[in-house]
C-alpha cells in the first residue's frame, strides 16, 4: 500500500532554534518528493522537489534531503522565525502507466514558532 | 495561491443540501484536481481532470460530481449522498498530467450541519 508518514505530528520550538521534521514513505513507482508549507486555512505551497537522483535541495533555510535506498526525506529548519509557523506536508509522487502522475500525501507536522 | 481561486472561502449548508465550490485558474494548465483535507489526515483527492469535457473519479469520489466544460474552471458538487461532508476542500492545477507541479488554491471550508 503507498503510503507516507510523517513525524512528529506536532512541535513546538523557539525563534531562532533549527528543528528537524522526518518523512517516510513506501511508495512505488517512486517518481519525486516533495515538500509544501501549508498555512492555517490556506493552500500547500512548494517548497522543494527532488527527483530519485537527488539527496539534498535547499530552499532559503529549509533544506530537504532525501535517500532512496531508505526510504526517508528529512525538512530541516534553520533559524526558525515566528512566520514558519506552519503544516509541513510531504508528498510522494508515483508515476504510473500512461504518464499520469499520482500524489500521496502525508498528514504533515504542525509547527509552532514560539518568541 | 499562483493564479488559482476558490470560492467561497467558508460556506455553511444545511444536511441534505447540494452545494457546488468554484474553482478557477487563469495558468492555462490542462489538469485540474479536486482534493478534500481532514484534521489528522492527508490530503484525499476526489477527481481530476486532465483536458477539457474530461475527468476521471479519484480515491473518494462517492458522494461528489465535478464538470469540465472550460480549460480554467472546475467546479465540485457535494452532493446528499456524501455522508460527511464537512471538510476543507482543495483545488489543484498543473500543466499537464505528467508534470512535477501541483499548484493549489486558497481552498473553501465547507461546514455542513
Amino acid at each position: 500500500k503507498n503510503q507516507v508518514e510523517q513525524s512528529p505530528q506536532s512541535l513546538i520550538i523557539l525563534e531562532g532554534k533549527n528543528c528537524t521534521l522526518q518523512c517516510n514513505y513506501t511508495v512505488s513507482p517512486f517518481s519525486n518528493l516533495r515538500w509544501y508549507k501549508q498555512d492555517t486555512g490556506r493552500g500547500p505551497v512548494s517548497l522543494t522537489i527532488m527527483t530519485f537522483s537527488e539527496n539534498t535541495k535547499s530552499n532559503g533555510r529549509y533544506t530537504a534531503t532525501l535517500d532512496a535506498d531508505t526510504k526517508q526525506s528529512s525538512l530541516h529548519i534553520t533559524a526558525s522565525q515566528l512566520s514558519d509557523s506552519a503544516s509541513y506536508i510531504c508528498v510522494v509522487s508515483a508515476m504510473f502507466s500512461g504518464g499520469y502522475n499520482k500524489l500521496i500525501f502525508g498528514a504533515g507536522t504542525r509547527l509552532a514558532v514560539h518568541p | 495561491d499562483g493564479g488559482i481561486t476558490q470560492s467561497p472561502k467558508y460556506l455553511f449548508r444545511k444536511e441534505g443540501q447540494n452545494v457546488t465550490l468554484s474553482c478557477e485558474q487563469n495558468l492555462n494548465h490542462d489538469a485540474m484536481y479536486w482534493y478534500r483535507q481532514d484534521p489528522g489526515q492527508g490530503l484525499r483527492l476526489i477527481y481530476y481532470s486532465q483536458i477539457v469535457n474530461d475527468f476521471q473519479k479519484g480515491d473518494i469520489a462517492e458522494g461528489y460530481s465535478v464538470s469540465r466544460e472550460k480549460k480554467e474552471s472546475f467546479p465540485l458538487t457535494v452532493t446528499s449522498a456524501q455522508k460527511n461532508p464537512t471538510a476543507f476542500y482543495l483545488c489543484a492545477s498543473s500543466l499537464d498530467p505528467n508534470s512535477y507541479e501541483q499548484y493549489f488554491g486558497p481552498g473553501t471550508r465547507l461546514t455542513v450541519t
